[in-house]
Protein backbone atom coordinates (compact mmCIF):
# COMPACT_ATOMS: atom_id res chain seq x y z
CA UNK A 1 0.00 0.00 0.00
CA UNK A 2 0.90 3.45 0.12
CA UNK A 3 3.88 4.33 1.76
CA UNK A 4 4.95 8.03 1.53
CA UNK A 5 3.40 10.34 3.73
CA UNK A 6 3.01 14.32 2.67
CA UNK A 7 2.02 17.56 4.39
CA UNK A 8 0.13 18.96 4.36
CA UNK A 9 -2.47 17.85 2.54
CA UNK A 10 -3.46 21.46 0.97
CA UNK A 11 -2.87 25.03 1.70
CA UNK A 12 -4.58 28.28 0.78
CA UNK A 13 -1.72 31.09 0.95
CA UNK A 14 -1.07 34.95 -0.26
CA UNK A 15 0.58 35.53 -3.38
CA UNK A 16 4.13 36.24 -2.38
CA UNK A 17 4.27 34.18 0.36
CA UNK A 18 6.91 31.52 0.45
CA UNK A 19 5.34 27.51 0.69
CA UNK A 20 6.47 24.28 2.35
CA UNK A 21 5.61 21.05 2.42
CA UNK A 22 7.48 17.44 2.88
CA UNK A 23 7.25 14.00 2.19
CA UNK A 24 8.14 10.97 5.26
CA UNK A 25 8.56 7.18 4.47
CA UNK A 26 8.96 4.05 6.60
CA UNK A 27 11.78 3.00 3.10
CA UNK A 28 14.76 4.39 2.08
CA UNK A 29 14.50 5.29 -1.24
CA UNK A 30 17.59 6.08 -3.48
CA UNK A 31 15.70 8.84 -5.73
CA UNK A 32 13.22 11.80 -4.67
CA UNK A 33 10.95 13.39 -7.29
CA UNK A 34 8.74 16.22 -6.93
CA UNK A 35 5.80 16.57 -9.70
CA UNK A 36 3.23 19.25 -10.32
CA UNK A 37 -0.45 18.47 -11.49
CA UNK A 38 -2.20 21.61 -13.44
CA UNK A 39 -5.97 20.62 -13.15
CA UNK A 40 -7.03 18.36 -16.38
CA UNK A 41 -2.81 17.52 -17.22
CA UNK A 42 -0.57 14.74 -16.19
CA UNK A 43 2.21 15.66 -13.55
CA UNK A 44 4.90 17.29 -14.79
CA UNK A 45 8.53 16.84 -13.46
CA UNK A 46 9.67 19.57 -11.42
CA UNK A 47 12.65 18.47 -9.75
CA UNK A 48 14.62 15.03 -9.32
CA UNK A 49 17.07 14.60 -6.23
CA UNK A 50 19.79 11.08 -6.55
CA UNK A 51 21.93 11.65 -3.11
CA UNK A 52 21.03 11.59 0.69
CA UNK A 53 21.72 15.32 1.42
CA UNK A 54 21.00 17.00 -1.92
CA UNK A 55 20.10 20.58 -2.61
CA UNK A 56 18.37 21.22 -6.10
CA UNK A 57 16.65 24.38 -7.26
CA UNK A 58 14.89 24.90 -10.20
CA UNK A 59 13.94 28.94 -10.19
CA UNK A 60 11.77 29.59 -7.18
CA UNK A 61 11.60 25.87 -6.52
CA UNK A 62 14.27 24.73 -4.02
CA UNK A 63 14.09 20.88 -2.87
CA UNK A 64 16.38 18.53 -0.84
CA UNK A 65 16.83 14.78 -0.15
CA UNK A 66 16.80 13.93 3.18
CA UNK A 67 20.33 12.57 4.83
CA UNK A 68 18.35 9.53 6.25
CA UNK A 69 17.21 8.76 3.07
CA UNK A 70 13.50 8.53 3.93
CA UNK A 71 12.36 12.05 4.16
CA UNK A 72 12.36 15.02 1.31
CA UNK A 73 11.24 18.67 0.95
CA UNK A 74 10.21 21.23 -1.33
CA UNK A 75 9.96 24.90 -0.80
CA UNK A 76 8.16 27.36 -3.33
CA UNK A 77 9.55 30.99 -2.54
CA UNK A 78 7.51 34.14 -3.46
CA UNK A 79 4.40 32.17 -4.71
CA UNK A 80 2.88 33.63 -8.05
CA UNK A 81 -0.81 32.77 -9.32
CA UNK A 82 0.08 29.73 -11.37
CA UNK A 83 1.86 27.83 -8.78
CA UNK A 84 -1.44 26.52 -8.20
CA UNK A 85 -2.18 22.72 -8.98
CA UNK A 86 -1.43 19.86 -6.47
CA UNK A 87 2.20 18.83 -5.92
CA UNK A 88 3.37 15.16 -5.78
CA UNK A 89 6.07 13.24 -3.91
CA UNK A 90 7.88 10.04 -5.56
CA UNK A 91 10.19 8.24 -4.46
CA UNK A 92 12.41 5.26 -6.56
CA UNK A 93 14.35 2.54 -5.13
CA UNK A 94 17.48 1.19 -6.96
CA UNK A 95 18.06 -2.11 -7.66
CA UNK A 96 17.36 -4.73 -10.55
CA UNK A 97 13.69 -5.44 -9.39
CA UNK A 98 12.51 -1.41 -8.80
CA UNK A 99 11.65 -1.18 -12.73
CA UNK A 100 11.41 2.30 -12.35
CA UNK A 101 8.23 2.44 -10.52
CA UNK A 102 7.43 5.15 -8.50
CA UNK A 103 5.98 5.16 -5.12
CA UNK A 104 3.64 8.65 -4.54
CA UNK A 105 2.74 10.55 -1.78
CA UNK A 106 -0.84 11.99 -1.48
CA UNK A 107 -0.08 15.07 -2.84
CA UNK A 108 -0.52 18.88 -1.68
CA UNK A 109 -3.26 20.92 -3.32
CA UNK A 110 -1.67 24.73 -3.45
CA UNK A 111 -4.06 27.52 -3.82
CA UNK A 112 -2.87 30.92 -3.95
CA UNK A 113 -5.22 33.76 -3.40
CA UNK A 114 -3.92 36.92 -5.55
CA UNK B 1 7.30 15.09 -30.42
CA UNK B 2 3.73 14.49 -28.57
CA UNK B 3 5.21 12.85 -25.84
CA UNK B 4 2.67 9.90 -23.99
CA UNK B 5 -0.56 10.25 -25.51
CA UNK B 6 -3.58 8.69 -23.63
CA UNK B 7 -7.03 8.13 -25.43
CA UNK B 8 -9.69 8.30 -25.32
CA UNK B 9 -9.82 11.53 -22.44
CA UNK B 10 -13.26 10.89 -21.47
CA UNK B 11 -15.43 7.76 -21.25
CA UNK B 12 -18.38 6.77 -19.29
CA UNK B 13 -19.32 3.34 -18.71
CA UNK B 14 -22.14 0.79 -17.76
CA UNK B 15 -21.27 -1.38 -14.73
CA UNK B 16 -19.86 -4.76 -16.28
CA UNK B 17 -19.26 -2.83 -19.62
CA UNK B 18 -16.26 -3.42 -21.12
CA UNK B 19 -13.19 -0.90 -22.71
CA UNK B 20 -9.58 -0.65 -23.33
CA UNK B 21 -7.39 2.79 -22.84
CA UNK B 22 -4.69 3.12 -25.03
CA UNK B 23 -1.12 4.67 -24.29
CA UNK B 24 1.25 5.27 -27.04
CA UNK B 25 4.67 7.13 -26.61
CA UNK B 26 6.87 8.30 -29.45
CA UNK B 27 10.22 8.62 -26.88
CA UNK B 28 11.57 4.90 -27.70
CA UNK B 29 11.40 4.61 -24.02
CA UNK B 30 11.65 1.06 -22.19
CA UNK B 31 9.16 1.12 -19.12
CA UNK B 32 5.66 1.67 -19.54
CA UNK B 33 3.15 2.12 -15.97
CA UNK B 34 -0.60 2.89 -15.92
CA UNK B 35 -1.53 4.34 -12.54
CA UNK B 36 -5.14 5.64 -11.30
CA UNK B 37 -5.89 8.58 -9.30
CA UNK B 38 -8.01 9.10 -7.00
CA UNK B 39 -8.85 12.12 -4.48
CA UNK B 40 -6.54 11.49 -1.51
CA UNK B 41 -4.48 8.57 -2.50
CA UNK B 42 -2.21 9.72 -4.60
CA UNK B 43 -1.28 7.59 -7.85
CA UNK B 44 -1.48 3.90 -7.03
CA UNK B 45 0.42 1.88 -9.94
CA UNK B 46 -2.28 -0.84 -11.40
CA UNK B 47 0.22 -2.53 -13.93
CA UNK B 48 3.68 -2.04 -15.48
CA UNK B 49 5.76 -2.77 -18.29
CA UNK B 50 9.63 -2.95 -18.97
CA UNK B 51 9.60 -4.21 -22.36
CA UNK B 52 7.67 -4.92 -25.64
CA UNK B 53 6.19 -8.56 -24.81
CA UNK B 54 6.45 -8.22 -20.91
CA UNK B 55 4.06 -7.25 -18.35
CA UNK B 56 3.73 -7.53 -14.77
CA UNK B 57 1.42 -6.57 -11.92
CA UNK B 58 1.38 -3.25 -9.62
CA UNK B 59 -0.04 -2.28 -6.50
CA UNK B 60 -3.47 -2.50 -7.81
CA UNK B 61 -3.86 -4.96 -10.15
CA UNK B 62 -7.09 -6.57 -9.67
CA UNK B 63 -10.04 -6.10 -12.67
CA UNK B 64 -7.77 -4.57 -15.20
CA UNK B 65 -5.36 -6.24 -17.79
CA UNK B 66 -2.81 -5.01 -20.10
CA UNK B 67 -0.77 -5.66 -22.78
CA UNK B 68 2.63 -4.20 -24.71
CA UNK B 69 2.43 -6.27 -28.41
CA UNK B 70 4.59 -3.09 -29.51
CA UNK B 71 7.08 -1.12 -27.55
CA UNK B 72 5.09 2.35 -28.23
CA UNK B 73 2.24 0.96 -27.42
CA UNK B 74 0.67 -0.35 -23.76
CA UNK B 75 -2.61 -0.99 -23.47
CA UNK B 76 -5.19 -1.11 -20.32
CA UNK B 77 -7.87 -3.30 -20.31
CA UNK B 78 -11.49 -3.46 -18.19
CA UNK B 79 -13.24 -6.72 -18.74
CA UNK B 80 -16.01 -6.46 -16.55
CA UNK B 81 -15.91 -2.61 -15.24
CA UNK B 82 -17.44 -1.82 -11.79
CA UNK B 83 -18.01 1.45 -9.84
CA UNK B 84 -14.92 1.10 -8.15
CA UNK B 85 -13.30 1.68 -10.87
CA UNK B 86 -14.70 5.35 -11.71
CA UNK B 87 -11.17 7.33 -11.68
CA UNK B 88 -8.95 9.18 -13.27
CA UNK B 89 -5.68 6.70 -15.06
CA UNK B 90 -2.33 7.49 -15.94
CA UNK B 91 -0.11 6.16 -18.45
CA UNK B 92 3.53 7.33 -18.18
CA UNK B 93 7.08 6.15 -19.37
CA UNK B 94 10.60 6.07 -18.57
CA UNK B 95 13.87 5.41 -20.57
CA UNK B 96 15.40 3.53 -17.40
CA UNK B 97 15.45 3.27 -13.49
CA UNK B 98 16.63 6.32 -11.78
CA UNK B 99 14.91 8.84 -14.04
CA UNK B 100 11.42 10.33 -13.70
CA UNK B 101 8.28 9.53 -15.62
CA UNK B 102 6.68 11.82 -18.75
CA UNK B 103 3.34 11.28 -18.12
CA UNK B 104 -0.25 11.34 -20.60
CA UNK B 105 -3.07 13.78 -20.14
CA UNK B 106 -5.45 11.46 -18.22
CA UNK B 107 -8.16 8.96 -19.12
CA UNK B 108 -11.05 10.22 -17.10
CA UNK B 109 -13.16 7.04 -16.54
CA UNK B 110 -17.19 6.94 -14.76
CA UNK B 111 -18.62 3.88 -14.60
CA UNK B 112 -22.40 3.95 -13.49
Amino acid sequence: GQQLNQSPQSMFIQEGEDVSMNCTSSSIFNTWLWYKQDPGEGPVLLIALYKAGELTSNGRLTAQFGITRKDSFLNISASIPSDVGIYFCAGQRAGGTSYGKLTFGQGTILTVHP
Amino acid sequence: NAGVTQTPKFRVLKTGQSMTLLCAQDMNHEYMYWYRQDPGMGLRLIHYSVGEGTTAKGEVPDGYNVSRLKKQNFLLGLESAAPSQTSVYFCASSIMTGYGYTFGSGTRLTVV
